[in-house]
């Protein structure tokens, strides 16, 4: 089974409008941490917001907030007010067991493109 | 305010050739690893490294290999390059429990 689901391949987004990238995980562990980097055209993996299994909070980063359901296992992220430099691919990640690291697994992503 | 080093960028190789590709961090980080992107897909684990010495598999680590004799650098070996590693290879690295993984720029490796 994968362990992290983008069920979005692409998106378009109106500027100015926020956005939801869906992502959904699988772990039977208690302690996990959920990522969301962001991936330009140009090609580098840029940080976006982590969720750790035990927040009881939803992380918020500027512009970006993930919307963290635990007992549905899913960790969307909102982008808000998008703006043209938003367009590029988005990956939804994992880490399981407190001390792993930057052992991830990623999702197959989602390529959010912003109109003007 | 390096971070994570990646060389070379981009490098063609002929079926056959081995080569390493080379990653450094100065933020003295224990836990390093190498990923690799195939086009439209998201990234996957080869190999990892918990600290100077440990080393361990991931996901997709046939074809390659790596050591860590210092907590900075976590070179990447390929023996004998094949098409099917043709890939876009990413290092990273973070401290255990880190809300963060850094990573490099990424190298494009094509094999022909």
């Amino acid at each position: 089974a994968q362990k992290i689901t983008q069920t979005q391949p692409g998106m378009f987004v109106q500027e100015k409008e926020a956005v939801t990238l869906d992502c959904t995980y699988d772990t039977s562990d208690q302690s996990y941490g959920l990522f969301w980097y962001k991936q330009p055209s140009s090609g580098e993996m840029i940080f976006l917001i982590y969720q750790g299994s035990y927040d009881e909070q939803n992380a918020t980063e500027g512009r970006y907030s993930l919307n963290f359901q635990k007992a549905r296992k899913s960790a969307n992220l909102v982008i808000s007010a998008s703006q043209l430099g938003d367009s590029a691919m988005y990956f939804c990640a994992m880490r399981e067991g407190l001390g792993a690291g930057n052992m991830l697994t990623f999702g197959g992503g989602t390529r959010l493109m912003v109109k003007p | 305010n390096a971070g994570v080093t990646q060389t070379p960028k981009f490098q063609v190789l002929k079926t056959g050739q081995s080569m390493t590709l080379q990653c450094a961090q100065d933020m003295n980080h224990e836990y390093m690893s190498w990923y690799r992107q195939d086009p439209g897909m998201g990234l996957r684990l080869i190999h990892y490294s918990v600290g100077a010495g440990i080393t361990d598999q991931g996901e997709v680590p046939n074809g390659y290999n790596v050591s860590r004799s210092t907590t900075e650098d976590f070179p990447l070996r390929l023996l004998s390059a094949a098409p099917s590693q043709t890939s876009v290879y990413f290092c990273a690295s973070s401290t255990a429990g880190g809300k963060r993984a850094f990573f490099g720029q990424g190298t494009r490796l094509t094999v022909v």
